[in-house]
């Protein structure tokens, strides 16, 4: 039960930003939004997570919409390393809560 | 160690078996979940440590399934009378109590019976 829905593929150009949807359109004030990645045969990385302000990091940026019914992760220049799973997962605040993957956005970087 | 420690790598063993899977978690990290991901599928949970408590089980597929940690560290997932369906990533995280703080994956182990 993910809670978020996200598209299952998408391609991008090396260079170029990769803007990747999520909706969540039952978020509730204390959930929190994450995204996670995951490399091919690796484990799960944290990218970032916000609340209702846009957050941004030495990986990606988080933009949350107003209603906080939507985000979008952007990666700003996209490496073929970032190609990748990407998660969008909703939590409450306290840590007291599993992380539910969805299937996740498979992004495709192409030279 | 500097993350999530989980061992071993990889394990085949025989149908009918029981196995043994071992994570290290971050050093002062209370929380720890294990997770597995079947050949090409997504991440399933299985259950979720607070301490030495596990206040969420409710992933575990089967009772030949069980998850025990101890000292507020280390955690065994052990998976008896081993099925050829058990074939797996066993990806295990952890992270501190502080709230919204993220997790932390190891490397998980390939389980796969034979």
């Amino acid at each position: 039960d993910a809670k978020t829905t996200q598209p299952p593929s998408m391609d991008c150009a090396e260079g170029r930003a990769a803007n990747l949807p999520c909706n969540h359109s039952t978020i509730s004030g204390n959930e929190y939004v994450y995204w996670y990645r995951q490399i091919h045969s690796q484990g799960p990385q944290y990218i970032i997570h916000g609340l209702k302000n846009n957050e941004t990091n030495e990986m990606a940026s988080l933009i949350i919409t107003e209603d906080r019914k939507s985000s979008t992760l952007i990666l700003p220049h996209a490496t073929l390393r970032d190609t990748a799973v990407y998660y969008c997962i909703v939590r409450p605040r306290s840590n007291d809560y599993k992380l539910s993957f969805g299937a996740g956005t498979t992004v495709t970087v192409r030279a | 160690g500097a993350g999530v420690s989980q061992s071993p790598s990889n394990k085949v063993t025989e149908k009918g078996k029981d196995v043994e899977l071992r994570c290290d978690p971050i050093s002062g990290h209370t929380a720890l979940y294990w997770y597995r991901q079947s050949l090409g599928q997504g991440l399933e949970f299985l259950i979720y440590f607070q301490g030495n408590s596990a206040p969420d089980k409710s992933g575990l597929p089967s009772d030949r399934f069980s998850a025990e940690r101890t000292g507020g560290s280390v955690s065994t997932l052990t998976i008896q009378r081993t099925q050829q369906e058990d074939s797996a990533v066993y990806l295990c995280a952890s992270s501190s109590r502080t709230e919204n703080t993220e997790a932390f994956f190891g490397q998980g182990t390939r389980l796969t019976v034979v």
